[in-house]
């Protein structure tokens, strides 16, 4: 199947920096979803983006579907403690029977 | 509040054993999703479903079942257990209107397969 790379895959700041993750494939997509999972649970829809080119904002949260449509981006302006978790990407590819396809993850820890 | 439980947080059973996970809605939402979380792997689909008694594959439905005989609950089957199943299982819901985005995901069912 089909495996989204996202990058990195686990980052650890300092309470009020920004972040920025990214989500990239060789394949192309015409759907981007981004989730949170806090530890135990299970993922938040945080954004979703559906054009080429879209940038979507979601309070501290913004998104970018990428032009090539081959990459998305989630940046988080300003991070607090409670941001911890870990963020997915997840793809709808073109002709796969509308199944949507995860990223490995990335790890973010905020360091108070 | 919209609600998608699943039945066990943890659960321990044997290699050979045939295992039921349930997973109910309250939102009266058409589709259903099983998933597995594995680390480095991300979420893999299992199966999906968007009606009762329907179902469609996912990337990995080998060695698994599913039954949807009502709307709110969809059931994932182990057939034989096997120890390279133990992993943690989510299960999602959405709205027809939303295609195939699993928009409500469960706390996970951690099953270990001794």
């Amino acid at each position: 199947g089909q495996q989204l790379n996202q990058s990195p895959q686990s980052m650890f700041i300092q309470e009020g920096e920004d972040v920025s993750m990214n989500c990239t494939s060789s394949s192309i997509f015409n759907t981007w979803l981004w989730y949170k999972q806090d530890p135990g649970e299970g993922p938040v829809l945080l954004i979703a983006l559906y054009k080429a080119g879209e940038l979507t904002s979601n309070g501290r949260l913004t998104a970018q579907f990428g032009i090539t449509r081959k990459d998305s981006f989630l940046n988080i302006s300003a991070s607090i403690p409670s941001d911890v978790g870990i963020y997915f990407c997840a793809g709808l590819l073109l002709n796969t029977g509308n199944q949507f396809y995860f990223g490995t993850g990335t790890s973010l820890t905020v360091i108070p | 509040d919209v609600k998608v439980t699943q039945s066990s947080r943890y659960l321990v059973k044997r290699t050979g054993e045939k295992v039921f996970l349930e997973c109910v809605q309250d939102m009266d939402h058409e589709n259903m999703f099983w998933y597995r979380q594995d680390p480095g792997l991300g979420l893999r689909l299992i199966y999906f479903s968007y009606d009762v008694k329907m179902k469609e594959k996912g990337d990995i439905p080998e060695g698994y079942s599913v039954s949807r005989e009502k709307k709110e609950r969809f059931s994932l089957i182990l057939e034989s257990a096997s120890t390279n199943q133990t992993s943690m299982y989510l299960c999602a819901s959405s709205f027809l209107g939303v295609g195939n985005q699993p928009q409500h995901f469960g706390d996970g069912t951690r099953l270990s397969i001794l």
